[in-house]
């Protein structure tokens, strides 16, 4: 079945650092969504990405999608202590009653 | 508007027990899911649902049923616990396919 594959599994950087999570998969993707879990939280919907080489901000983070529609990432700048946890791309599905494929999470850890 | 709401938080089952999750959302989405995360993993998808009266399997459904007699509601029913169903699991909803899901706080499941 249709596998979403993220990396890295850990980051640990201090703070002010960046940070960048890579998700791939090995079919096109019809979207992508990304998430964010705190420790002992649940996942919170952060963005949607859906056209070819898109490419969306929130603040410090940047939101890309790849041309060929495989492959997705996050990048935050500088990071901060509150932006601790972990994060989640999500294969949207296409018209499968939305039904999410998630990767596996990066766990980001900010030292401060 | 409470969103989405789970309960119990915490349970401990013993092996071959049963129990039921609630979860009830106020937002009047027709989809809603089941997903179960275990630790250093994405979430899998268990049963959804586009609408009252109508469910299906998702990914990982065996051990698992579900019901949605209301729009509101989609209770998960686990028969006979088995260990390997400890794991904390998430209800969602969203609007329509295509669109960020919602989750609840989840409830923390052992069963020992």
């Amino acid at each position: 079945g249709q596998q979403v594959m993220q990396i890295p599994q850990y980051q640990h950087v201090q703070e002010g650092e960046d940070f960048t999570t890579y998700c791939n998969s090995s079919t096109t993707l019809s979207n992508i969504q990304w998430y964010k879990q705190r420790p002992g939280g649940h996942p919170v919907f952060l963005i949607q990405l859906v056209k070819s080489g898109e490419v969306k901000k929130q603040k410090r983070l940047t939101f890309q999608f790849g041309e060929a529609k495989k492959n997705s990432s996050l990048h935050i700048t500088a990071t901060q202590t509150t932006d601790v946890g972990t994060y989640f791309c999500a294969d949207g599905g296409g018209t499968s009653y939305g039904k999410l494929t998630f990767g596996q999470g990066t766990i980001l850890t900010v030292h401060p | 508007n409470a969103g989405v709401t789970q309960t119990p938080k915490f349970r401990i089952l013993k092996i071959g027990q049963s129990m039921t999750l609630q979860c009830t959302q106020d937002m009047n989405h027709n989809y809603m899911y089941w997903y179960r995360q275990d630790p250093g993993m994405g979430l899998k998808l268990i049963y959804y649902s586009v609408g009252a009266g109508i469910t299906d399997k998702g990914e990982v459904p065996n051990g698992y049923n579900v019901s949605r007699s209301t729009t509101e509601d989609f209770p998960l029913r686990l028969e006979l616990a088995a260990p390997s169903q400890t794991s904390v699991y998430f209800c969602a909803s969203s609007y329509s396919s295509g669109h960020e899901q919602y989750f609840g706080p989840g409830t923390r499941l052992t069963v020992t």
